[in-house]
C-alpha cells in the first residue's frame, strides 16, 4: 500500500514570495490534515477535509494561507505571501475513519523563509 | 494554550530498561489519546491509542496508562531497544463531530546500546 505523498521536500523562498505544497494521500482516505509543525513544537492543525469540505480550518491563517483538495483527493496548500515565522515542516496526513488513530502522515515538507 | 503538555523535552534509557514517557492534558472534553513516534526526516507513524473509557492498553512492548482524575497519561515501553530512539508525540482528541487532533511537544528518547 502507497504512504501519503508530498512535494516537494524542501523548499527555501523569501519573505513575500508565495509557495505552494501538494498531497496525495492514501487512496480510500476520506480525511485529509494539513499541519504545521515549528521547530521544538508538536505538529498543529491547520485544516482538516472531509472528501473535498472543509471541516475544521479554525487555525488556518486566512489571510495569506489557503488549501483545496480537488475532487476529494489530492490537495495543494498555499502561503501567499510568506512570512519569517511560516518557516516550518508542513505535513500531510490522511485516514479513513475519523478519529486519529488511523491517521497516516507523508514525510512532510520542510519549509525555510529567508 | 497548551493544551497538550509533555513536559521533558528529552530521556535517555539504557538498553533493555523501561522507558516512561509522560504526557498531561488540560481539556476535560478530551476522550481519546494517542501516542505517535517520528524518526528524523518522516513523518509522525501512529503507535498505540486509549479511550478515556480504559485505563491500560497493551500492545507487545508498549503500553499505555490513562489517569482521567489526574489528566495525565504515559507510555511505557519494556524493554527498550536502541530502534526505539525516536521523538515521541502524546495527542488527544475531544468529542467533537470530526475528533480534531491536538498535539504535544515531543519527548526526544534516545535507547543506550
Amino acid at each position: 500500500e502507497a504512504g501519503v505523498a508530498q512535494s516537494p521536500r524542501y523548499k527555501i523562498i523569501e519573505k513575500r514570495q508565495s509557495v505552494a505544497f501538494w498531497c496525495n494521500p492514501i487512496s480510500g482516505h476520506a480525511t485529509l490534515y494539513w499541519y504545521q509543525q515549528i521547530l521544538g513544537q508538536g505538529p498543529k492543525l491547520l485544516i482538516q477535509f472531509q472528501n473535498n469540505g472543509v471541516v475544521d480550518d479554525s487555525q488556518l491563517p486566512k489571510d495569506r494561507f489557503s488549501a483545496e483538495r480537488l475532487k476529494g483527493v489530492d490537495s495543494t496548500l498555499k502561503i501567499q505571501p510568506a512570512k519569517l515565522e511560516d518557516s516550518a515542516v508542513y505535513l500531510c496526513a490522511s485516514s479513513f475513519r475519523r478519529r486519529g488513530e488511523s491517521a497516516y502522515f507523508g514525510p512532510g515538507t520542510r519549509l525555510t523563509v529567508t | 494554550d497548551q493544551q497538550v503538555k509533555q513536559n521533558s523535552p528529552s530521556l535517555s534509557v539504557q538498553e533493555g530498561r523501561i522507558s516512561i514517557l509522560n504526557c498531561d492534558y488540560t481539556n476535560s472534553m478530551f476522550d481519546y489519546f494517542l501516542w505517535y513516534k517520528k524518526y528524523p526526516a518522516e513523518g509522525p507513524t501512529f503507535l498505540i491509542s486509549i479511550s478515556s473509557i480504559k485505563d491500560k492498553n497493551e500492545d507487545g512492548r508498549f503500553t499505555v496508562f490513562l489517569n482521567k482524575s489526574a489528566k495525565h497519561l504515559s507510555l511505557h515501553i519494556v524493554p527498550s531497544q536502541p530502534g526505539d530512539s525516536a521523538v515521541y508525540f502524546c495527542a488527544a482528541s475531544d468529542e467533537g463531530g470530526y475528533q480534531k487532533v491536538t498535539f504535544g511537544t515531543g519527548t526526544k528518547l534516545q535507547v543506550i546500546p
